[in-house]
């Protein structure tokens, strides 16, 4: 059975800093990886998309990775700002099959 | 955003009693899929549809029912409300190419007593 697991569940960084989400997956026959944005009391928004052939993606300050062989992928977001701050969750989706599997999501708090 | 509603976005039911939530797509999608998410659990997959009276069940499926008449509407309806089934529930739509990815309503806040 397929789980997800996002480390840290929370991070506290300041405004101007780099920084990693660390999304793992524990079966490597994935067809997708997604990266989605949480704000609080609001549904979800995609951000990046990664194909399982693919290596990476990048949109404006945000570059995700993916490493299917050791089970990862990563989230890099530049030069954080406050605006950053909401809860960032990773879900794959298996071989096609139209479902989404989730992690619990990591926190975000961009201080100014 | 994409336009998806979902209905209502807040309720509060006794245990026991059926509830219906509803979730209305104006985007024509094909797919169309419920969640609930608790804290610590992320999101987890109910029920979904891949067209018209086409459904399937989710990971935590037991205790729900869905139903899909047309292609805008899909119903998540508690047959017997519990407290464990406190929770957030989002609706989410997707087209289904290489490409696409999810698109989520703004969610309902439901509270069984």
């Amino acid at each position: 059975k397929q789980e997800v697991t996002q480390i840290p569940a929370a991070l506290s960084v300041p405004e101007g800093e780099n920084l990693v989400l660390n999304c793992s997956f524990t079966d490597s026959a994935i067809y997708n990886l997604q990266w989605f944005r949480q704000d609080p009391g609001k549904g979800l928004t995609s951000l990046l998309l990664i194909q399982s052939s693919q290596r990476e993606q990048t949109s404006g300050r945000l570059n995700a990775s993916l490493d299917k062989s050791s089970g990862r992928s990563t989230l890099y977001i530049a030069a954080s700002q406050p605006g950053d701050s909401a809860t960032y969750l990773c879900a794959v989706e298996m071989d096609s099959s139209y479902k989404l599997i989730f992690g619990s999501g990591t926190r975000l708090l961009v201080r100014p | 955003d994409a336009g998806i509603t979902q209905s209502p976005r807040h309720k509060v039911t006794e245990t026991g009693t059926p509830v219906t939530l509803r979730c209305h797509q104006t985007e024509n999608h094909r797919y169309m899929y419920w969640y609930r998410q608790d804290p610590g659990h992320g999101l987890r997959l109910i029920h979904y549809s891949y067209g018209v009276k086409d459904t399937d069940k989710g990971e935590v499926s037991d205790g729900y029912s869905v139903s899909r008449s047309k292609t805008e509407d899909f119903l998540l309806t508690l047959e017997s409300a519990t407290s464990s089934q406190t929770s957030v529930y989002f609706c989410a739509i997707s087209e289904r190419s290489e490409t696409d990815t999810q698109y989520f309503g703004p969610g309902t806040r439901l509270t069984v007593l």
